[in-house]
């Protein structure tokens, strides 16, 4: 298996505009999550999903922020419109079961000028 | 109080010796997990070992194991024969049960740097 896919690697935009980020999980895993680290704040979990539903968003630092999944290989991040206090890494994450080791995509530098 | 507490600024090991990461965490729930993820400075998370709450031995992957000790919370890294590669961010996590919803809480890291 590849493993988990982000993309972008990375992403410069300006304040303002819409950033969507997109994640495939590994192939059969059942759970998804998006983390956010910065310096300040380490890795934080945003929302994670089981099954394509979403199971807790409290992480989802606002309304700006929203999380998709249309179907089991694949999911969205995105934010509009994007301030420059959004600019982190961006990682994706997925297992077999909530409890289990979660594999990380390589993740999204975001930059919001 | 923080759910995971990694104090240890940065760390220093020769080439070939062990090094202990440590962590400590705080929970309630009695089913809980514990992870380490390495992440070199490319910034991949990289998954290197887990410690259920129950488990009865001491987790073990190659020259990783982990130093379970449940009644002072702790759940300290070692590293043994360290490596040029093992130079990197190391955290620590915990999977808890937090009402309906289980989540996966990182602590801040711990930096390695392995001198030659």
């Amino acid at each position: 298996d590849a493993g988990v896919i982000q993309s972008p690697r990375h992403e410069v935009t300006e304040m303002g505009q819409e950033v969507t980020l997109r994640c495939k999980p590994i192939s059969g895993h059942d759970y998804l999550f998006w983390y956010r680290q910065t310096m300040m704040r380490g890795l934080e979990l945003l929302i994670y999903f089981n099954n394509n539903v979403p199971i807790d968003d409290s992480g989802m630092p606002e309304d700006r922020f929203s999380a998709k999944m249309p179907n089991a290989s694949f999911s969205t991040l995105k934010i509009q419109p994007s301030e420059p206090r959004d600019s982190a890494v961006y990682f994706c994450a997925s297992s077999l079961a909530v409890a289990g080791e979660q594999f990380f995509g390589p993740g999204t530098r975001l930059t919001v000028l | 109080a923080q759910k995971i507490t990694q104090t240890q600024p940065g760390m220093f090991v020769q080439e070939k010796e062990a090094v202990t990461l440590d962590c400590t965490y705080d929970t309630s729930d009695p089913s809980y997990g514990l992870f380490w993820y390495k992440q070199p400075s490319s910034g991949e998370m990289i998954f290197l070992i887990y410690q259920g709450s129950y488990d009865q031995q001491n987790a073990t992957e190659g020259r990783y194991s982990l130093n379970f000790q449940k009644a002072r919370k702790s759940a300290n890294l070692v590293i043994s024969a360290s490596q040029l590669g093992d130079s990197a961010m190391y955290f620590c996590a915990m999977r808890e049960k937090i009402g309906a919803n289980s989540k996966l809480t990182f602590g801040k890291g711990i930096t390695l740097s392995v001198r030659p």
